[in-house]
């Protein structure tokens, strides 16, 4: 149980580009999904917090505007980078949390390059 | 703010050697949640063990065994029997539940753990 999928898992697409990014509970409903970013051979930096339905609240100094997420559903939520830029390559991770469980769970992170 | 502190960037140790993780964290709640994760070279994070802190006893998994120190505010990580797919990059993780559901972990830095054969 508690399978997270994440798409794409690699994606390279030039500045000024959009780029949607999928996670999928595919065994569990998620009423909290959170989005992380993470350098390499660093932690994760938590970059927003969402409830389906509602939205979302994000960490100070993320972008609002720039970093759009979505969870329309207990099982699906999406963050859309727009008009990326080569800083925000990075490794995306979402992690949704069981609903009435306290313990998250981890997609397997999109790789985004931006050329 | 709760802080979580990983002291030790990187350790390694021999196949089948015991290893111990160190991981202090601050807080003035009395009642929270303490994780250890594993990153392997996948990137993938996997739970490795979870602490709940109004339990005195400490947590096992199978390989996996925590030190919990309440007062001293310490939660180590001890890896007998130390596997090559135990090599990874470990993370220290807090979380102080809250009503509604959105408690947010808090992790540290993480330590690079390789195991040698």
């Amino acid at each position: 149980g508690a399978v997270v999928s994440q798409h794409p898992s690699r994606v390279i697409c030039k500045s000024g580009t959009s780029v949607k990014i999928e996670c999928r509970s595919l065994d569990f409903q998620a009423t909290t999904m959170f989005w992380y970013r993470q350098f390499p051979k660093q932690s994760l930096m938590l970059m927003a917090t969402s409830n389906e339905g509602s939205k979302a609240t994000y960490e100070q100094g993320v972008e609002k505007d720039k970093f759009l997420i979505n969870h329309a559903s207990l099982t699906l939520s999406t963050l859309t980078v727009t008009s990326a830029h080569p800083e925000d390559s990075s490794f995306y991770i979402c992690s949704p949390r069981r609903t009435n469980y306290n313990e998250q769970f981890f997609g397997p992170g999109t790789r985004l390059t931006v050329l | 703010a709760q802080t979580v502190t990983q002291s030790q960037p990187e350790m390694s140790v021999q196949e089948a050697e015991t290893v111990t993780l160190s991981c202090t964290y601050d807080t003035s709640e009395s009642n929270y949640y303490l994780f250890w994760y594993k990153q392997p070279p996948s990137r993938q994070m996997i739970l490795v063990i979870r602490q709940e802190a109004y339990k005195q006893q400490n947590a096992t998994e199978n390989r996996f065994s925590v030190n919990f120190q309440k007062a001293a505010k310490s939660f180590s990580l001890k890896i007998s029997d130390s596997q090559l797919g135990d090599t990874a990059m470990y993370f220290c993780a807090f979380m102080n539940p809250l009503q509604g559901g959105s408690e947010k972990l808090v992790f540290g830095k993480g330590m690079k753990l390789t195991v040698n054969p």
